[in-house]
């Protein structure tokens, strides 16, 4: 049972912005740990798509940005585009669980 | 660039144990200060981190698994590996190997390893 809980599905129109919301609580993001975002492209692996607050690895569009706030982290998607259908997961570091890294239960994000 | 890859038996049989080591290359696993780690995906499902080992040697497993779990290093040999006793069908998953960044992502993925619980 993942201890960060993401909307099972989000979906807009090629152009639009979607967010997608990650929340966890005070043992997790609420204690400050960093949040890091995760694409997963149909049969593929996932891939690093931002880390440690608001941080793209190289090739990342800045299309895609992150927040925080209390205990939830925020991963936004402007300007839309097909190649952006994927599955996103957010991940923490959860201080209760004995260093245990967590994942969120994951996002469908349908371009219409 | 680093590259990762995942290798072992497609198939366990309940009750047996699952072994996997992730080949490491274009760099050493010993150097710099990383943790490198395991996590599963049930086919259909969502990402479980299963545990990470770290260039101290310290390791730090899923509460949810620990007691099933073992991560080993063969530094000499540039792997890393899992070993997951008592399987059952619940284990059957895509399994990944990854290196962690500084503050505990995973920076460097392989491709996938599906592996299958079933007599």
């Amino acid at each position: 049972q993942s201890v960060l809980t993401q909307p099972p599905s989000v979906s807009g129109a090629p152009g639009q912005r979607v967010t997608i919301s990650c929340t966890g609580s005070t043992s997790n993001i609420g204690a400050g740990y960093d949040v890091h975002w995760y694409q997963q492209l149909p049969g593929t692996a996932p891939k690093l798509l931002i880390y440690a607050g608001n941080n793209r690895p190289s090739g990342v569009p800045d299309r895609f940005s992150a927040s925080k706030s209390g205990t939830s982290a925020y991963l936004a998607i402007t300007g839309l585009q097909a190649e952006d259908e994927a599955d996103y997961y957010c991940q923490s570091y959860d201080y209760s669980l004995s260093g245990s890294r967590v994942f969120g239960t994951g996002t469908k994000v349908t371009v219409l | 660039q680093l590259q990762l890859q995942e290798s072992g038996p497609g198939l366990v049989k309940p009750s047996e144990t699952l072994s996997l080591t992730c080949s490491v290359s274009g760099g050493s696993i010993s150097s710099s200060s990383y943790c490198w780690g395991w996590i599963r995906q049930p086919p259909g499902k969502g990402l479980e981190w299963i545990g990470s080992i770290c260039y101290t040697g310290s390791t730090y497993y899923n509460p949810s698994l620990k007691s099933r779990v073992t991560i080993s290093v063969a530094t000499s040999e540039n792997q890393f590996s899992l070993r997951l006793t008592s399987v059952t069908a619940a284990d059957t998953s895509v399994y990944y190997c990854a290196r962690e960044g500084y503050a505990e992502y995973f920076q460097h993925w392989g491709q996938g390893t599906l592996v299958s619980v079933s007599s």
